[in-house]
């Protein structure tokens, strides 16, 4: 299986702060990675496809970028809303898809 | 608008089948572009995908949960479930189900997202 890996495990940031969240797969995945928000007790949300697509409806903040096997999820200037868990999963050619293990984002 | 909603027993005892279901209200179940899946967290650990179902009937597993798991779609009631057998308390966790959107060029790989969630729905797994 692929592993993912995203860095930090947790970050604590004020708002209006720009700031960044790490994935690494352990082995070169193109483009194929989604990012995904999740807050407590609430289902993941999509927020990035295909690495650096805008899923309809979220916020132009939020952004993504990267190929092979290291990405980026950034967060231009945060709101209060943004504060959450994000997950970033692999769909490289066949499953399983592999989820790496998520960035708490907390309020400094 | 497609909404995903599960539903199964809250609670399961040790060595015993877990069965969940989830309906697909807002769409058809029927379109060739998405596939069901299933996603589980356990309390407060990360996502784990368990496996996903076409509504041809095609279906792909988690190999670590393979041995256990059988999924499973009734496209007239637009609802697929899952079974899991043999539980232990580390089958303990949300389970979510999800719609996976596959596109691109069929030339290459496709891409997939799971871009409609449920709310999830917790599975205990105790005596």
């Amino acid at each position: 299986d692929i592993q993912m890996t995203q860095s930090p495990s947790s970050l604590s940031a004020s708002v209006g702060d720009r700031v960044t969240i790490t994935c690494r797969a352990s082995q070169s995945i193109s483009t194929y990675l989604n990012w995904y928000q999740q807050k407590p007790g609430k289902a993941p949300k999509l927020l990035i496809y295909a690495a650096s697509s805008l899923q309809s409806g979220v916020p132009s903040r939020f952004s993504g970028s990267g190929s092979g096997t290291d990405f980026t999820l950034t967060i231009s200037s945060l709101q209060p809303e943004d504060f959450a868990t994000y997950h970033c999963q692999q769909s490289y050619s066949t499953p399983p898809w592999t989820f790496g293990q998520g960035t708490k984002m907390e309020i400094k | 608008q497609v909404q995903l909603q599960e539903s199964g027993p809250g609670l399961v005892k040790p060595s015993q089948t877990l069965s969940l279901t989830c309906t697909v209200s807002g769409g058809s179940i029927s379109s060739g572009d998405y596939y069901w899946s299933w996603i589980r967290q356990p309390p407060g650990k990360g996502l784990e995908w368990i496996g996903y179902i076409h509504y041809s009937g095609s279906t792909y597993y988690n190999p670590s949960l393979k041995s256990r798991l059988t999924l499973s779609v009734d496209t007239s009631k637009n609802q697929f479930s899952l079974k899991l057998s043999s539980v232990t308390a580390a089958d303990t966790a949300v389970y979510y189900c999800a719609r996976d959107f596959a596109w691109g060029h069929p030339d290459y790989s496709y891409y997939y997202q799971m871009d409609v969630w449920g709310k999830g729905t917790t599975v205990t797994v105790s005596s």
